[in-house]
């Protein structure tokens, strides 16, 4: 079965440093989401490409997080510089043309920031 | 600010019984309806989708939608403690640029 496949599943990092995430979405779907989900909280979106154009960044603090997707498969997400605050999980999503809202997700990359 | 509300819980269900999750929206707009389920340290899982008033069902699962009164609910019968999980309830507002808002979360324990 197709997955969304995500790296690296954890990762820890000290306060003020550079973290990268990686995603690739499932073959063929051309909608790929970032999502960041606080403890106890549901998912909120960050960033939706839509092939390798960003559809939404609305919600991506833009001053920290960076998102690309060049070549409108796998996306890298960046923080730089980390803070307390970043630490959560950061998921990532897909969605074929003809269902663009029934998103799967990968399992996601846990950050802790210390 | 497009909403989903969902009660926190935990939603306590003997083995065998009904575990009944309502999920409440704020905008008369919302176009489809989704639920997710997500166990401790793992990623959201698709197991229902609703689009149109009334009743889906798949498998142990319905869905339930009204649109009128803006809840949606999601129905498990004869529950197992492999459905103790957080179900997530999600929204597309076409105000929103049709993108998905996830409510909290219910969090469901099946006791054996």
């Amino acid at each position: 079965e197709a997955e969304v496949a995500q790296s690296p599943r954890y990762k820890i990092t000290e306060k003020s440093q550079a973290v990268a995430f990686w995603c690739d979405p499932i073959s063929g779907h051309a909608t790929l989401y970032w999502y960041r989900q606080i403890l106890g909280q549901g998912p909120e979106l960050l960033v939706q490409f839509q092939d390798e154009s960003v559809v939404d960044d609305s919600q991506l603090p833009k001053d920290r997080f960076s998102a690309e997707r060049l070549k409108g498969v796998d996306s890298t997400l960046k923080i730089q510089p980390a803070e307390l605050g970043d630490s959560a999980m950061y998921l990532c999503a897909s969605s074929s043309r003809t269902s663009v809202y029934e998103q799967y997700f990968g399992p996601g990359t846990r950050l802790t920031v210390t | 600010q497009k909403e989903v509300e969902q009660n926190s819980g935990p939603l306590s269900v003997p083995e065998g019984a009904i575990a009944s999750l309502n999920c409440t929206y704020s905008d008369r707009g919302s176009q489809s309806f989704f639920w997710y389920r997500q166990y401790s340290g793992k990623s959201p899982e698709l197991i229902m989708f609703i689009y149109s008033n009334g009743d889906k069902e798949d498998g142990r699962f319905t869905a339930q939608l009204n649109k009128a009164s803006q809840y949606v609910s999601l129905l498990i019968r004869d529950s197992q403690p492999s459905d103790s999980a957080t179900y997530l309830c999600a929204v597309t507002f076409k105000a929103a640029g049709n993108k998905l808002t996830f409510g909290g979360g219910t969090r469901v324990l099946v006791k054996p």
